[in-house]
């Protein structure tokens, strides 16, 4: 398979604390796209990394990309309880389609 | 409003039977894509498609098919030929950027159960 990998499956932390989440991948790529969702609806795309970038910030947000070692990592800093969701990275890849590849999520729960 | 949407948001399925879930888009992308859900996974791509009147499989494609007749509209079609079709079905369009993709926008879904 294609999907990419996230760790940690599942990550439960108090409110205010920050939340770190990593995702693997196996192709070269285009740029890596970090998605939310909340339970039961669609997601919504948080921040895009190109592959020439290293680090990215929006808001509360951090991104990193290291292309070497096909991972990137999630920062969420000052966490709140409307936080709580699913977490997906999606990389798109450089096959000459618009094709993108989805891991397989974070189950992020901030407790209030 | 821009954005996109899927219509049924629950459906119920006899087995046996095809039954057609809609997407429609207003943001005038180019590209639109199906994904299938299962319980606490990640998204796997069905089909998707580039440009009107063109389509390609994606990872799941047996036992679904689709058109892609208006830039708006991409219909997926679940048929009887798909063994276990029960699931959570998201719909995305895209357009292409300067510098490779943009994000992706994704409608709200559709639940699909089959009795």
């Amino acid at each position: 398979s294609q999907q990419g990998e996230e760790d940690p499956q599942a990550l439960s932390i108090q409110e205010g604390e920050n939340a770190t989440m990593n995702c693997s991948y196996k192709t070269s790529i285009n740029n890596l796209q970090w998605y939310r969702q909340n339970s039961g609806r669609g997601l919504v795309h948080l921040i895009l990394i190109r592959s020439n970038e290293r680090e990215k910030h929006s808001g509360r947000l951090r991104v990193t990309l290291d292309t070497s070692k096909k991972s990137s990592s999630l920062l969420i800093t000052a966490s709140r309880a409307a936080d709580t969701a699913s977490y997906f990275c999606a990389t798109a890849i450089t096959s000459g389609t618009y094709k993108y590849i989805f891991g397989t999520g974070t189950r992020l729960k901030v407790l209030a | 409003d821009g954005g996109i949407t899927q219509s049924p948001k629950y459906l119920f399925r006899k087995e046996g039977q095809n039954v057609t879930l809609s997407c429609e888009q207003n943001l005038n992308h180019d590209a639109m894509y199906w994904y299938r859900q299962d319980p606490g996974q990640g998204l796997r791509l069905i089909y998707y498609s580039q440009i009107v009147n063109d389509f390609q499989k994606g990872d799941i494609a047996e036992g679904y098919s689709v058109s892609r007749e208006k830039k708006e509209s991409f219909p997926l079609t679940v048929t009887s030929a798909q063994k276990n079709p029960t699931a959570f079905y998201l719909c995305a369009s895209s357009a292409p950027g300067l510098v490779g993709y943009n994000e992706q926008f994704f409608g709200p879904g559709t639940r699909l159960t089959v009795l």
